[in-house]
């Protein structure tokens, strides 16, 4: 297994562009989440999903948009860059395993924006 | 709302020293606790969950609810446990609530020779 895979691993943006971060699971996970990592803040939860169809947001949703049409993929949308979202964004997905969930987190995308 | 804090970003030690490595929490409800590891270019990845009251790679952390802490320890540090800890907690009425993690700021470890 691949486990969940990211790309890009690198993206610089101009202010205003669009992109979409892919993230992909070989788990069969029902639950995948974004995250960003920003230094002395952790990591915070942009948008999450319980199952194909179905998504919610998170503690920092603005800005960004998600689909889940399949188990496997969970792409992430910036609709217009603007420099706080420069970060490291991580991809996670999550089975329920002995009492509790266990996440599995992807290698990572980090982007500039400029 | 939930929140987790972890007031050291950097904890440096010798090797052979102890290690605690602290993390206080904030939630009205039972949370569920973990301590996520990352190594230098490697993943992060799941260290300890309270539920399970284990001891990895000579590491251990018990739940206080009443300092509503989660202290990582362990008596004998290593220069592989060099990395950033992250301190997470996961609860909440909303579908999948117990798969969205808070997450503390993050310590970074660094155990010398």
């Amino acid at each position: 297994n691949a486990g969940v895979t990211q790309t890009p691993k690198f993206q610089v943006l101009k202010t205003g562009q669009s992109m979409t971060l892919q993230c992909a699971q070989d788990m069969n996970h029902e639950y995948m989440s974004w995250y960003r990592q920003d230094p002395g803040m952790g990591l915070r939860l942009i948008h999450y999903s319980v199952g194909a169809g179905i998504t919610d947001q998170g503690e920092v949703p603005n800005g960004y948009n998600v689909s889940r049409s399949t188990t496997e993929d969970f792409p992430l949308r910036l609709l217009s860059a603007a420099p706080s979202q420069t970060s490291v964004y991580f991809c996670a997905s999550s089975q329920h395993l002995r009492g509790t969930y266990e996440q599995y987190f992807g290698p990572g995308t980090r982007l500039t924006v400029t | 709302a939930q929140r987790v804090t972890q007031p050291e970003k950097l904890l440096s030690v010798f090797k052979g020293a102890p290690v605690e490595l602290k993390c206080n929490y904030s939630y009205s409800g039972s949370p569920e606790l973990f301590w996520y590891v990352q190594y230098s270019r490697q993943r992060l990845q799941l260290l300890l969950r309270h539920i399970s009251r284990e001891s990895i790679k000579g590491f251990t952390a018990d739940l206080n609810k009443g300092e509503t802490s989660f202290h990582l320890k362990k008596p004998f540090a290593q220069e592989e446990d060099s990395a950033m800890y992250y301190c997470a907690l996961s609860g909440g009425n909303r579908p999948g609530a117990g798969n969205m993690l808070t997450f503390g700021g993050g310590t970074r470890l660094m155990v010398k020779p």
